[in-house]
């Protein structure tokens, strides 16, 4: 079975601190695509990286890092120096392989992330 | 370049009463997707197509049906609505070859009373 789990369901931060927000996926699939979206209040998931199995480079990306590990399964994202606007909920979601599947995507139940001036 | 856009952003319904709603993909995207999200869960997949036909489906009863048209938009239907589906329902689009980065629409907020 291939799934997402998000353990921490709510954080609550103080603008400027450093938050990690956790991942842990299941798949049996060798070649696979993690992925982490942004859902403001609006509704709308905004795309914010996306990672293939194949690639166990971090990335940095101004305030914004990631932390893909496949020997653990996880792929964290951490937020430095955290601001108002970062309050939203965030989802980790895995696309399984295959060209049948290039719309389909497993979410984690999402982090909702409040960050206080 | 306009992104995903869905139509209507917000509609109410009655049980029992059926629901079309509509998506045009990202320019470039052959692909369309559609997501169920219940409040304070995660979205939940539908189905998917392309080249006008249904490609993969989700655990959703038959009551859930779509259509992809020659300019790659789509529409959902949902029929015979029950409370439970009232929800955020996305659209998202990808490109079949190339990067398969996945983007979504606002979504229509579905409320069923």
């Amino acid at each position: 079975a291939q799934k997402v789990t998000q353990a921490q369901t709510e954080i609550s931060v103080v603008e400027k601190e450093d938050v990690t927000l956790d991942c842990v996926y299941e798949t049996r699939d060798t070649t696979y695509y993690l992925f982490w979206y942004k859902q403001p209040p609006s509704g709308e998931l905004v795309f914010l990286i996306r990672r293939n199995s194949f690639d166990e480079q971090n990335e940095i990306s101004g305030r914004y890092s990631w932390n893909f590990q496949k020997s653990t399964s996880s792929f964290n994202f951490t937020i430095t120096a955290s601001q108002v606007v970062d309050s939203a909920v965030y989802f980790c979601a895995l696309r399984p392989h295959g060209s049948s599947n290039t719309g389909k995507l497993i979410f984690g139940q999402g982090t909702t992330l409040q960050v206080k001036p | 370049d306009a992104g995903v856009t869905q139509s209507p952003t917000h509609l109410i319904k009655t049980r029992g009463q059926q629901v079309t709603l509509r998506c045009s993909p990202k320019s470039g995207h052959d692909t369309v997707s559609w997501y169920q999200q219940a409040l304070g869960q995660g979205p939940q997949f539908i189905f998917q197509y392309y080249e006008e036909e249904e490609r993969q489906r989700g655990n959703f009863p038959d009551r859930f049906s779509g259509h992809q048209f020659p300019n790659y938009s789509s529409e959902l239907n949902v029929n015979a609505l029950l409370l439970g589906d009232s929800a955020l329902y996305l659209c998202a689009s990808s490109p079949r070859q190339g990067l398969n980065t996945i983007y979504f629409g606002e979504g229509s907020w579905l409320t069923v009373v």
